[in-house]
């Protein structure tokens, strides 16, 4: 079946402006999150949708950041007036989540954020 | 906290060479160790992972890797490297008490294969 797409792959945007981030998880997937790929750091946990409990925010890096998740299915990062250092490629996975054991997480390809 | 050490951010190696990739993890309680790769333009893919028993783990394409707690490595390996194998690599622990929603990700090592 299809894998973890994200949309759109590449996205060049001015400092102060707003951008939205697209994230379509496997079908059935119940859980899904959000990770930041920066230059020389890693990858950094954002955030973290699991059916219909709250999000686990703990990782959004400022309140300029926000993610939803419509339906269960697709989600939508959110970042308001963009910085440069908001610069990175922006990750998305989704995993069939069961309590107590791992579920391997499936990796999107990325957005790849520039703001200039 | 919980911390992962990747120390080489690039390793060049021959084709058909041997290779073996560091990881170090800073964790108070008994890891759960990850491996994966990211090809050019491709999303991660999970190499391998563990979470107990043989502390030698295999994976797909070939590689494996050494749970060893006396140093806190976790080193990935493959006997013959192929030049499919050039990619970043990321070791990654998480935490059973948080249902491993949060990896925690080293900084990647970027692998060249030379022909």
């Amino acid at each position: 079946g299809a894998g973890v797409s994200q949309s759109p792959s590449n996205k060049v945007t001015e400092k102060g402006k707003d951008v939205e981030l697209r994230c379509d998880p496997i079908s059935g997937h119940t859980a899904l999150y959000w990770y930041r790929q920066s230059l020389g750091q890693g990858l950094e946990f954002l955030i973290y949708f699991q059916g219909n409990s709250a999000p686990d925010k703990s990782g959004l890096p400022s309140d300029r950041f926000s993610a939803e998740r419509t339906g269960g299915s697709v989600s939508t990062l959110t970042i308001q007036r963009t910085q440069q250092e908001d610069s990175a490629v922006y990750l998305c996975a989704s995993s069939n989540l069961q309590v107590l054991t791992y579920n391997e997480q499936f990796f999107g390809p990325g957005t790849r954020l520039t703001v200039l | 906290a919980q911390s992962v050490t990747q120390p080489d951010i690039h390793i060049t190696v021959s084709e058909g060479a041997s290779l073996e990739l560091r990881c170090n993890y800073s964790y108070g309680a008994t890891p759960y160790l990850f491996w994966y790769v990211q090809s050019p333009g491709q999303g991660l893919q999970l190499l391998l992972k563990y979470f107990s028993g043989d502390t030698l783990v295999q994976g797909i394409k070939g590689f494996e890797a050494e749970f060893k707690r006396s140093q806190s490595s976790f080193n990935l390996r493959k006997p013959s490297v192929h030049w499919s194998d050039a990619a970043e690599y990321f070791c990654a622990v998480g935490d059973r008490n948080t249902g491993f929603q949060k990896l925690v990700f080293g900084t990647g090592t970027r692998l060249l294969v030379s022909p």
